[in-house]
């Protein structure tokens, strides 16, 4: 099956930095490529969508420059959280769509963010 | 926009005995229903996925059905196993946009 990687796992950082996370295909070219985020014991909620070359687009209530988000090839998606803050901590979690198998959506294992 | 519900949040079965996991959407422009599966810390696991054009599908001891008319999809685990022990998540799908249900904390008790 279609493999997603994150990274970091885990990154820990200070209050006001920024923050970049990768999300690559291993084994498919993504059409489309999702971001969410997951607080503790709660469920997935999508923050934005983006397409190879294009912008991003964001969900409701979703900062667009708060979290930056760049799909520069078909493999490769980054979420920049920019001065990040306490609250911004949370689980980031990356979703492709392979074009190849039918527009099935598959996860990468996903982020954890702390910010101090 | 898209609504899933789903039910129950919390479920405990004995080792051996079957699962149910049920939701209901409210979109009926809605064409895919994927099932993942989550373990702690990691990212969700698509277990199974039902389009809107089939009414049941199942792999070894998992099911899905789909009940258009009545908008809601159900998830079926038989012959339980300790490691069936996760969250399992619902969803539907209108266009590109997966919306979630609320999940199910899954336990299988040796």
């Amino acid at each position: 099956g279609a493999v997603v990687s994150q990274h970091p796992s885990r990154v820990i950082c200070k209050s006001g930095t920024s923050v970049k996370i990768e999300c690559r295909s291993l084994d498919f070219q993504a059409t489309t490529m999702f971001w969410y985020r997951q607080f503790p014991k709660q469920s997935l909620m999508l923050m934005a969508t983006s397409n190879e070359g294009s912008k991003a687009t964001y969900e409701q209530g979703v900062e667009k420059d708060k979290f930056l988000i760049n799909h520069a090839s078909l493999t490769l998606s980054t979420l920049t959280v920019t001065s990040a803050h306490p609250e911004d901590s949370s689980f980031y979690i990356c979703s492709e769509t392979a074009s190849r198998a039918g527009d099935t959506q598959y996860f990468g294992p996903g982020t954890r963010l702390t910010v101090l | 926009g898209e609504n899933v519900e789903q039910h129950p949040s919390t479920l405990s079965v004995q080792e051996g005995d079957s699962a149910v996991i049920k939701c209901t959407y409210s979109d009926s422009a809605s064409n895919y229903f994927p099932w993942y599966k989550q373990e702690l810390g990691k990212g969700p696991q698509l277990i199974i996925d039902i389009r809107s054009n089939v009414g049941e599908k199942k792999d070894q001891r998992i099911a899905v059905t789909l009940n258009k008319t009545a908008k809601h999809f159900s998830l079926h685990i038989t012959e339980t196993q300790p490691e069936d022990s996760a969250v399992y998540f619902c969803a539907a799908r209108r266009d590109y946009k997966l919306s979630f249900g609320a999940g199910t904390t899954v336990t299988v008790r040796a």
